[in-house]
C-alpha cells in the first residue's frame, strides 16, 4: 500500500490557462475526496466520489472547476480559466467506506498551484 | 451549516509544559478527526473519535470526544520541539461524507 499519491506536486501556470491534476487513491478505497487549501486556512472540501459517482460538489466551486472518476480508481481534477485566486494547495484524500471505522480520509501530498 | 472553530489559533509553549486545544462544532456528529500539517506538507491523521466519551492517546497527545457538549480536546503533556506543527480538527456531517475543518491551531514548542 503506497498511499494516496498527486500528480504532479507543483504547478505554476499563467492567467487563463487549464490545468488538470491527477489523484491516485490507496488501493480499493471507493470514496474519493478533493480539498483545497490556502494559506493559514483549514482544507476546504471541493467534491467527492464513491466509485465513479460524483456524490457531492461543493456551492462554492465554480463552473471552471471539474472532476471526474471515470472507472472508479484514480480521479482528475481540472480547472478551466484559471484565475490567481486559484492559487492553493490542492489536496486529494480517499476512504474505504465499508465500516464506520474506514471513514478516516487519508490525505495524499497534494499539488501546489501557483498562478501568475 | 456545519461549523468548527478552534482555540487556541496561536499556541507558544515552552518544552516540558502541558496545554490543550480545543474544539467545537455547531451541529450533531459522532465523529470528529485530529490532523497534523507540518509546513509545506499535507495532513497526517492523528485521531479518529467515533462515540461519545472516546479517548484516544499517542505518546503525548491524547484526544478526548464529548458529543453532547459538541466538544473535542487535544490534550498535550510535557512538550517537546518535534510536537511543533499545525493540528487541525475535522467533522463529517454523515459517515463518509465532506470533512468540515476547523481553522487550525499553529502549535510551537520553545526550547
Amino acid at each position: 500500500d503506497t498511499g494516496v499519491s498527486q500528480d504532479p506536486r507543483h504547478k505554476i501556470t499563467k492567467r487563463g490557462q487549464n490545468v488538470t491534476f491527477r489523484c491516485d487513491p490507496i488501493s480499493e478505497h471507493n470514496r474519493l475526496y478533493w480539498y483545497r487549501q490556502t494559506l493559514g486556512q483549514g482544507p476546504e472540501f471541493l467534491t467527492y466520489f464513491q466509485n465513479e459517482a460524483q456524490l457531492e460538489k461543493s456551492r462554492l466551486l465554480s463552473d471552471r472547476f471539474s472532476a471526474e472518476r471515470p472507472k472508479g480508481s484514480f480521479s482528475t481534477l481540472e480547472i478551466q480559466r484559471t484565475e490567481q485566486g486559484d492559487s492553493a494547495m490542492y489536496l486529494c484524500a480517499s476512504s474505504s467506506g465499508r465500516q464506520a471505522r474506514d471513514y478516516e480520509q487519508y490525505f495524499g501530498p497534494g499539488t501546489r498551484l501557483t498562478v501568475t | 451549516e456545519l461549523k468548527v472553530e478552534q482555540n487556541p489559533l496561536f499556541l507558544s509553549m515552552q518544552e516540558g509544559k502541558n496545554y490543550t486545544i480545543y474544539c467545537n462544532y455547531s451541529t450533531t456528529s459522532d465523529r470528529l478527526y485530529w490532523y497534523r500539517q507540518d509546513p509545506g506538507k499535507s495532513l497526517e491523521s492523528l485521531f479518529v473519535l467515533l462515540s461519545n466519551g472516546a479517548v484516544k492517546q499517542e505518546g503525548r497527545l491524547m484526544a478526548s470526544l464529548d458529543t453532547k457538549a459538541r466538544l473535542s480536546t487535544l490534550h498535550i503533556t510535557a512538550a517537546v520541539h518535534d510536537l511543533s506543527a499545525t493540528y487541525f480538527c475535522a467533522v463529517d456531517k454523515t459517515s463518509g461524507s465532506r470533512l468540515t475543518f476547523g481553522e487550525g491551531t499553529q502549535l510551537t514548542v520553545n526550547p
